[in-house]
């Protein structure tokens, strides 16, 4: 079974840093591209950033870009987000994802992803 | 960026009802279109991929269906367990972008 346990959240004060953790079991862990993807209080979800399966590609969003920083370990079966110069409007909770690629009629991998498993989410709230 | 819009926004309906969300990309995304449900305090599952790939272990009354720009999400008959919020997303580009949610709730 699938598990994607997320941690590190919590309260942080603006211009604070963040770190969050996602451990990972029930699949083999160096094969998939991962991504954090959040949600906002009520509001709706936002892709944040994506790391390959190597480490060879890493997709970050307009809005995290240069604060944020994806990585992992494979060894550790473990993804991260390092969270720097926090704000307010980053307070969501954080889902880690498991990709999935798209593939075509063909069968072709198509190079897109969409994401197939979900863990519990992280709250992160930034506030003085 | 890909603007995603579903509609409606909120929607009331009955056990039993066919009920069709609606989501329209701002540029043709192919068939690049996931739908994820969601309740209350829970993380987003996967329904539908490919537009119309139903995830295994998901019961065969939903349904999806387009291509380009307009998708839609169908449940054949409501069921108890269906109340919650639908999500489109795109990943024909980068960033994947969200449709806003359409609110399933109990007429």
């Amino acid at each position: 079974e699938v598990q994607l346990v997320e941690s590190g959240g919590g309260l942080v004060k603006p211009g604070g840093s963040l770190r969050l953790s996602c451990a990972a079991s029930g699949f083999t862990f160096s094969s998939y591209s991962m991504s954090w993807v959040r949600q906002a209080p009520g509001k709706g979800l936002e892709w944040v950033s994506s790391i390959s399966s190597s480490v060879n590609y890493i997709y970050d969003a307009d809005s995290v870009k240069g604060r944020f920083t994806i990585s992992r370990d494979n060894a550790k079966n473990s993804l991260y987000l390092q969270m720097n110069s926090l704000r307010a409007e980053d307070t969501a909770v954080y889902y880690c994802a498991r990709d999935r690629g798209h593939y075509d009629s063909s069968g072709y991998f198509s190079g897109r992803y969409f994401f197939e498993y979900w863990g519990q989410g992280t709250l992160v709230t930034v506030s003085s | 960026d890909i603007q995603m819009t579903q509609s409606p926004s909120s929607l009331s309906a009955s056990v039993g009802d066919r009920v069709t969300i609606t989501c329209r990309a701002s540029q043709s995304i192919s068939n690049f279109l996931t739908w994820y449900q969601q309740k209350p305090g829970k993380a987003p599952k996967l329904l539908i991929y490919s537009a119309s790939s139903l995830q295994s272990g998901v019961p065969s009354r939903f349904s999806g269906s387009g291509s380009g720009t307009d998708f839609t999400l169908t449940i054949s008959s409501l069921q108890p367990e269906d109340y919650a919020t639908y999500y489109c997303q795109q990943s024909y580009r980068t960033p994947r972008t969200f449709g806003q949610g359409t609110k399933l709730e109990i007429k």
